[in-house]
């Protein structure tokens, strides 16, 4: 199985700072035949289901807001949200979209 | 528009099983996969198992003894049954469908499930 650690846990920002989130994987999740990562983010708000931010390591889904970008490859990935706002109030998690079982990291909780 | 529902009892007595239905609506169900995940309360996402859309099923192996996915497509319904229920499978059970690639691309709103006498 594919091993999601997550970092940090929790953090606390003021609005308009920049985060940055980390998602390390315990094996390589980039693929050979089309050299696309396979890793996603997704936000969840307090009393909400999950919400898709991003897809592909760095595909923003329809509608999520361009201060949400993601980055890295292989094994390392990066979740930044530029000029937090106060609806940025969430848990965020990565996941591995490569190979089963899925696999989640343990989440990141942002305060503002 | 693409929505799932899940549907189930709120309580569970230790032992018994659960039944929950996810009810989806937008999209086929030989088209697309349908996930089932599990979030104890405060704490992360487990991946439990799928029902492809071929019909073909595939569990987390921590799970695999205990947990069956089926699916009635004229209803639009896929169902998750988990024996042998313990107090540690209290959670919100979700159901969510993926994108050919196995992202999320939508959630249903979850089911709080309690394990308990």
């Amino acid at each position: 199985d594919i091993v999601m650690t997550q970092s940090p846990s929790s953090l606390a920002v003021s609005a308009g700072e920049t985060v940055t989130i980390n998602c390390k994987s315990s094996q390589s999740l980039l693929s050979s035949g089309n050299q696309k990562n396979y890793l996603a983010w997704y936000q969840q708000k307090p009393g909400q289901s999950p919400k898709l931010l991003i897809y592909l390591a760095s595909t923003r889904e329809s509608g999520v807001p361009d201060r949400f970008i993601g980055s890295g490859s292989g094994t390392d990935f990066t979740l930044t949200i530029s000029s937090v706002q106060a609806e940025d109030l969430a848990d965020y998690y990565c996941q591995q979209h490569y190979s089963y079982p899925l696999t989640f990291g343990s989440g990141t909780k942002l305060d503002i | 528009q693409v929505q799932l529902k899940e549907s189930g009892p709120g309580l569970v007595q230790p032992s018994q099983t659960l039944s929950l239905t996810c009810t989806v609506a937008g999209f086929s169900l030989t088209s697309y996969n349908v996930h089932w995940v599990r979030q104890p309360p405060g704490k992360g996402l487990e991946w439990m198992g799928v029902l492809w859309n071929t019909g073909g099923t595939r569990y987390n192996s921590d799970l695999k003894s205990r947990l069956s996915i089926s699916k009635d497509t004229s209803k639009s319904q896929v169902f998750l049954k988990m024996n042998s229920l313990q107090t540690e499978d209290t959670a919100t059970y979700y159901c969510a469908k993926t994108s050919y690639n196995n992202y999320f691309d939508y959630w249903g709103q979850g089911v709080m499930v309690t394990v308990s006498s």
